[in-house]
């Protein structure tokens, strides 16, 4: 079975420009999760998806960030300025249903804002 | 919202001594408990996970962790740790009513040779 899968794994830009991440769930996981992981904290949820619909986004800055998952597969998460305060690892998840079962962890993008 | 706090933020273990990472939760309701893993390198994966019945769960690699609900404690334990279990862990809490997953801050295990 193939996993989570992330790209790019690694970005590097200046403060107020912009950038996206995207992620392909495992197939046929209805859930999709994006989460914030800071250098030395655990994982923060930005965003929960069930198929193409938003379940869960009370923690996205959405002055600036902001994400979709067209057609209930893939998803991107843009951010439109980024700061420094950005620089973070964002993981995406899927999970077959709502979190009660395992969620599936992506290798993570590395953002680094300068 | 619920909260999760682990105690220790770095432990340094010898090979064979034994293992117990704290993990508390701040709850009132019905929740799912696990752990996950993240090796050196690679991406989080599940040890183990409590939603109901026995409260003492086994995991992979011959984890296992308790449920104490009295106490709002999750606690991952190992009897023998190796070197290859030196990773950083995270306990993590859902609650039953919401699908808010919340993480701890993680804790780093470094087993020596």
């Amino acid at each position: 079975e193939a996993g989570v899968a992330q790209s790019p794994r690694y970005k590097i830009i200046e403060k107020r420009q912009s950038v996206a991440f995207w992620c392909n769930p495992i197939s046929g996981h209805a859930t999709l999760y994006w989460y914030q992981q800071i250098l030395g904290q655990g994982p923060k949820l930005l965003i929960q998806f069930q198929n193409n619909g938003v379940v869960d986004d009370s923690q996205l800055p959405k002055d600036r960030f902001s994400a979709e998952r067209l057609k209930g597969v893939d998803s991107t998460l843009k951010i439109q300025p980024a700061k420094l305060e950005d620089s973070a690892v964002y993981l995406c998840a899927s999970s077959p249903l709502i979190a009660r079962l395992e969620q599936f962890f992506g290798p993570g993008t590395r953002l680094t804002v300068l | 919202a619920q909260s999760v706090s682990q105690h220790n933020h770095h432990v340094i273990l010898s090979e064979a001594a034994s293992l117990e990472l704290g993990c508390n939760y701040s709850y009132g309701g019905t929740v799912n408990l696990f752990w996950y893993v993240q090796y050196p390198g690679q991406h989080l994966q599940l040890l183990l996970k409590y939603f109901s019945g026995d409260p003492l769960v086994k995991g992979i690699k011959g984890f296992e962790a308790e449920f104490i609900k009295s106490k709002f404690s999750f606690n991952l334990r190992k009897p023998s740790v190796q070197w290859s279990d030196t990773a950083e862990y995270f306990c993590a809490v859902n609650a039953r009513n919401n699908n808010d997953m919340r993480f701890g801050a993680g804790t780093r295990l470094t087993v020596k040779p």
